[in-house]
């Protein structure tokens, strides 16, 4: 079945620094992939939707220069945490669909938990 | 904007018994997706089961099975003969028909424990 690969499952990082999370797909090609953050005991709250060639799609809410996404090719996309604070502590999540269609199967990654101390 | 709410925080069930987790959303539109989704303490998002707004039948997978009432906009999820693996949060979700893959607006989440 469809794949969906995240990387790193974990990461420490000192505030002010910044951090990059990756989201593969393994066996098919995503022109668009959804990112999530969750904080404890929370729900999943999506920050953007990331597409492939041109700019991501931010939620409002969430600073687009804080949050870097490139969708470089059909099967990666990126997630920058730049000048990490202490705040942005969470578990992030991505998503993608198999397809174009409504239809599509979503296919999650294993999440990141982020920690900035 | 679409909305889902979950008003149980927390839920208990004894194994191998029914449970049921309560879900309403909030939508204008006719045509769309709800989907109940299982997290275990891995994190991982695992789909439970789907529904199709269009679709009169309630979904069924093995021992889960939903109570979809589109005009009350209510799509509870029945866990039959509760087995200790069940125990998770779990999420209802609501998802578009629109003409490309759209997101997931997910609810607030209940926890199922699963007691002996």
């Amino acid at each position: 079945g469809a794949v969906v690969s995240q990387h790193p499952s974990r990461v420490i990082c000192k505030s002010g620094t910044s951090v990059k999370i990756e989201c593969r797909s393994l066996d098919f090609q995503a022109t668009t992939m959804f990112w999530y953050r969750q904080f404890p005991k929370q729900s999943l709250m999506l920050m953007a939707t990331s597409n492939e060639g041109s700019k991501a799609t931010y939620e409002q809410g969430v600073e687009k220069d804080k949050f870097l996404i490139n969708h470089a090719s059909l099967t990666l996309s990126t997630l920058t945490v730049t000048s990490a604070h202490p705040e942005d502590s969470s578990f992030y999540i991505c998503s993608a669909p198999t397809g174009m269609g409504p239809n599509s199967p979503l296919h999650f990654g294993n999440g990141t938990r982020l920690t900035v101390t | 904007a679409q909305t889902v709410t979950q008003s149980q925080p927390e839920m208990s069930v004894q194994e191998a018994e029914t449970v049921t987790l309560s879900c309403t959303y909030d939508t204008s539109e006719s045509d769309y997706y709800l989907f109940w989704y299982k997290q275990p303490p891995s994190r991982q998002m695992i789909l439970v089961i789907r529904q199709e707004a269009y679709k009169q039948q309630n979904a069924t997978e093995n021992r889960f099975s939903v109570n979809f009432q589109k005009a009350a906009k209510s799509f509870s999820l029945k866990i039959s003969d509760s087995q200790l693996g069940d125990a998770a949060m779990y999420f209802c979700a609501y998802r578009r028909e629109t003409g490309t893959a759209s997101k997931l607006t997910f609810g607030t989440g209940t926890r199922l424990q699963v007691t002996l």
